[in-house]
């Protein structure tokens, strides 16, 4: 199973200042990797699929990287909407399919 | 414009059954795989099983194999999610989702509580 570490747990920052966010993988996953946010009592929301493919919809501040066992969300420019919990979920080596256990954008 | 919608869930004594019901509509259903993906209360998201478009790949996770089992309905558009011999660590959201790998699409999730 491929395990998916998340750090950091918790992430303070300001509203406007960039947010970065990795996420790494126990064994390669190529660019077979998605990110997510997930808002209080909501379902999560696809935000970068294939490592670096914004999806449908999500703001140009929202980026994605890395390939193989390190991976990175940065977001350009945080704004009051983004601050929720992101996480990564590996889709190259399944059964089964993995996430890592989140990371936390609060307010600073 | 895709929509799942889950049902089914509820309160539960340990060692009961429970079945959950996705509905989905506004894509070709019978083309798509499916799957469940659940969130226990304050924790992350774990998947839990698959079922692909025809019936012919279905997969568990390990926490939940032997106990839960997945089918669908193409004709219905419907996927379900038999659980049984449940456990408190069994409680959580479940989502329902569609795809093969990343998700897009979610449901809005159904709440099961395993509780006496």
């Amino acid at each position: 199973e491929v395990v998916m570490t998340q750090s950091p747990a918790t992430l303070s920052v300001s509203p406007g200042e960039r947010a970065t966010l990795s996420c790494r993988a126990s064994q390669s996953v190529s660019t077979n990797l998605a990110w997510y946010q997930q808002k209080p009592g909501q379902a999560p929301r696809l935000l970068i699929h294939g490592a670096s493919t914004r999806a449908t919809g999500i703001p140009a501040r929202f980026s994605g990287s890395g390939s193989g066992t390190e991976f990175t969300l940065t977001i350009s420019s945080l704004q009051s909407e983004d601050f929720a919990v992101y996480y990564c979920q590996q889709y190259d080596d399944w059964p089964p399919w993995t996430f890592g256990l989140g990371t936390r954008v609060e307010i600073k | 414009e895709v929509q799942l919608v889950e049902s089914g869930g509820g309160l539960v004594k340990p060692g009961g059954s429970l079945r959950l019901s996705c509905a989905a509509s506004g894509f070709t259903f019978s083309t798509y795989t499916m799957n469940w993906v659940r969130q226990a209360p304050g924790k992350g998201l774990e998947w839990v099983s698959s079922i692909s478009s025809s019936s012919n790949y279905i997969y568990y996770a390990d926490s939940v194999k032997g106990r839960f089992t997945i089918s669908r309905d193409n004709a219905k558009d419907s996927v379900n999610l038999q659980m049984s011999s449940l456990r408190a660590e069994d409680t959580a959201v479940y989502y329902c989702t569609r795809g093969d790998g990343d998700y897009v699409h979610w449901g809005q999730g159904t709440l099961v509580t395993v509780s006496s």
